[in-house]
């Protein structure tokens, strides 16, 4: 099946600091990423959809400015968390669709804790 | 954002023991599908249903597409102690530029004793 490489798989960074976090896709291209946000034994949360080129769609009460996504190609979406506070310490998924948007496949995650 | 309401929130069986857990939604999804997550991993497909009234067997689990297109079920058989994890469903709906976003229920922590 198809492959999505999250990267790093955890990171711990001082509050005020960003953190870069890569969603891959390594085997399609992905026209559609999503971001997720889950907290311990809780649902996935969606935070953003990006398309490929153009702005991503924030779901309501996510910050676009403090979480910034960039999806500049077809195989690389990258979710930055801005001026990181211990409040958005959280385990942060990523998911890619198909062409088409048949199949949806999700990245292993990426921890962050913030100090 | 939207959720699921997924149930039961935690199961604790024993092994050999079937297991079933439902998901339902005010709203209608095209596709509902089934998750499972291990500890700091992301969520693996189990089981996808495309279709209303869909019953679709992956070894030993089984997930139905409610007729209402509004609920699923997720049946595992035979429990053994490598099923714990979290299950979550998910709904998708196929939108325009959204490429099929999921939402997702509240998860069910399994747990099952040997």
């Amino acid at each position: 099946g198809a492959v999505v490489s999250q990267h790093p798989s955890w990171v711990i960074c001082k509050s005020g600091t960003s953190v870069k976090i890569e969603c891959r896709s390594l085997d399609f291209q992905a026209t559609t990423m999503f971001w997720y946000r889950q907290f311990p034994k809780k649902s996935l949360m969606l935070m953003a959809t990006s398309n490929e080129g153009s702005k991503a769609t924030y779901e309501q009460g996510v910050e676009k400015d403090k979480f910034l996504i960039n999806h500049a190609s077809l195989t690389l979406s990258t979710l930055t968390v801005t001026s990181a506070h211990p409040e958005d310490s959280s385990f942060y998924i990523c998911s890619a669709s198909t062409q088409g948007n048949e199949k949806l496949f999700f990245g292993s995650g990426t921890q962050l804790s913030v100090l | 954002g939207q959720q699921l309401n997924q149930s039961p929130q935690s199961m604790f069986i024993q092994e050999g023991e079937d297991v079933s857990m439902n998901c339902t939604s005010s709203s209608i999804f095209n596709t509902w599908l089934w998750y499972k997550q291990e500890p700091g991993e992301g969520p693996v497909l189990l089981i996808a249903l495309y279709k209303a009234g869909e019953l679709t067997s992956n070894g030993r689990l089984t997930a139905q597409f409610g007729i209402t297109r509004k609920d699923s079920f997720l049946n595992i058989s035979a429990s053994i102690p490598s099923d714990v994890g979290i299950y979550f469903c998910a709904g998708q709906r196929h939108l325009y530029n959204q490429g099929g976003k999921l939402i997702f229920g509240q998860g069910t922590e399994l747990s099952v004793k040997p």
